[in-house]
């Protein structure tokens, strides 16, 4: 059965450095998201992409982060300046035409 | 704007027995979607059961069903004949029905479940 897929699977970076988290999404999916979970809270929705945009953001979405769709199956997360508070999960997720967003197995994210 | 609310933080059941977590939500649109998602140790978020807010029948999945009381807003998970592999978080989601699937998926704090042997 076809699944997301993310790496790394833990990411160990100094503040002010920038990371690259990756995701390769289901072949025939069109839509993709990030989210994040800070350890022990909820998760939440970072951005929506689609047709290789930007269709939907969170305010928690500002300008040190960013997403690009490289090639055909790649998704990045692009924190520019990682701060102490970027510490969580980050999880991508895809979705064809139907509502269900399939989650990827996350990557844990620790800023030091 | 949407809300999503587990009053529920931890619950535990016995083996073989039944568990019902809550889920209530707040919305103004009349066209949206319930999820369940469960989260296990391991971390990844799997999709247990969906529920469109139009279809009055409620959803079931093998062991899972939901309660779905669109008046009073609330979205409950039934888990029957419970087994040590439900043990997990387990998370609510709400989702607005209208811009295809470009809508984002509004998570409640989650409940966190433990099966006992």
């Amino acid at each position: 059965e076809p699944e997301v897929t993310q790496t790394p699977s833990h990411q160990v970076t100094q503040m002010g450095q920038e990371v690259i988290l990756r995701c390769v999404p289901i072949s025939n999916h069109l839509y993709f998201y990030w989210y994040r979970q800070i350890l022990g809270q909820k998760v939440e929705f970072l951005v929506s992409f689609y047709n290789n945009e930007i269709s939907e953001k969170s305010e928690i979405f500002d300008d040190q982060f960013s997403v690009e769709r490289p090639d055909g199956s790649n998704f990045t997360l692009k924190i520019r300046s990682t701060k102490l508070e970027d510490s969580a999960m980050y999880f991508c997720a895809s979705s064809a035409q139907g509502p269900e967003q399939f989650f990827g197995p996350g990557t844990r994210l620790t800023v030091l | 704007a949407q809300t999503v609310t587990q009053s529920q933080p931890e619950m535990s059941v016995q083996e073989a027995e039944t568990v019902t977590l809550s889920c209530t939500y707040d919305t103004s649109e009349n066209n949206y979607y319930l999820f369940w998602y469960k989260q296990p140790p391991s971390r990844q978020m799997i999709l247990v059961i969906r529920q469109e807010a139009y279809k009055q029948q409620n959803a079931t999945e093998n062991r899972f069903s939901v309660n779905f009381q669109k008046a009073a807003k609330s979205f409950s998970l039934k888990i029957s004949d419970s087994q040590l592999g439900d043990t997990a978080m387990y998370f609510c989601a709400f989702k607005l029905g209208y811009g295809g699937s470009q809508g984002n998926l509004i998570f409640g704090k989650g409940t966190k479940l433990s099966v006992k042997p």
